[in-house]
């Protein structure tokens, strides 16, 4: 089994709906990210945790919110969605001590009609 | 200025031959590197990481870091059709409480 899942995989709605991306983890790790990724650019952050009570704005966080719901949750969620914010998601954890490795979920590929 | 920098490409190598990227970066406080292999419509997978001045060698992968002239690249030995990706630079700024700032990515395309 994957050790970081992301639901769902794929997801079209439309303007103004509320969507809600989840992530799981099966490492243990205490933190965890949200990134998009959009098309010749690289990863941009979106929202970060370092654990279930410290969540933090990364740099393009308007427009989104995070949920950590437990250690191995950690959701994103887009309350008004708009065109713009169509783009490919990706979830991720990292120790806190060590090589500051991250790992990836699948992604989530989200378009906003 | 962007603060992780990669050239787009597509880089084209021939079968066989090395591959050459180079990413620079703009904050000294910089202090882990890292290289992640992203194949089309998939997550980036951690391919090398480099954390002092010099080589890391893994398998067909050297990382090369120089922290005085700010630039780390990753060389592909013996290039196959399967290296074929895009490669993500991404820097780990660990005053900025340990996020990582990605590159926007090199596309390698490798010819049989």
């Amino acid at each position: 089994d994957a050790d970081v899942t992301q639901t769902p995989r794929n997801r079209i709605t439309k303007t103004g709906k509320r969507i809600m991306l989840e992530c799981s983890q099966t490492k243990g790790h205490d933190r965890m990210y949200w990134y998009r990724q959009d098309p010749g650019l690289g990863l941009r952050l979106i929202y970060y945790s370092f654990d279930v009570k410290d969540i933090n704005k990364g740099e393009i966080s308007d427009g989104y919110s995070v949920s950590r719901q437990a250690q191995a949750k950690f959701s994103l969620s887009l309350e008004s969605a708009i065109p713009n914010q169509t783009a490919l998601y990706f979830c991720a954890t990292s120790e806190p001590k060590g090589a500051d490795t991250q790992y990836f979920g699948p992604g989530t590929r989200l378009t906003v009609l | 200025q962007k603060e992780v920098e990669q050239n787009s490409g597509p880089l084209s190598v021939p079968e066989g031959a090395i591959a050459s990227l180079n990413c620079t970066y703009s904050d000294r406080g910089s202090q882990s590197f890292f290289w992640y292999r992203q194949y089309s419509g998939k997550s980036p997978e951690l391919i090398m990481s480099i954390y002092s001045n010099g080589d890391k060698e893994d398998g067909r992968f050297t990382a090369q870091l120089n922290k005085a002239s700010q630039y780390v690249s990753l060389l592909i030995r013996d290039s196959q059709p399967s290296d074929s990706a895009t490669y993500l630079c991404a820097v780990n700024k660990r005053a900025a409480g340990n996020k990582l700032t990605f590159g926007g990515g090199t596309r390698v395309l490798v010819k049989p």
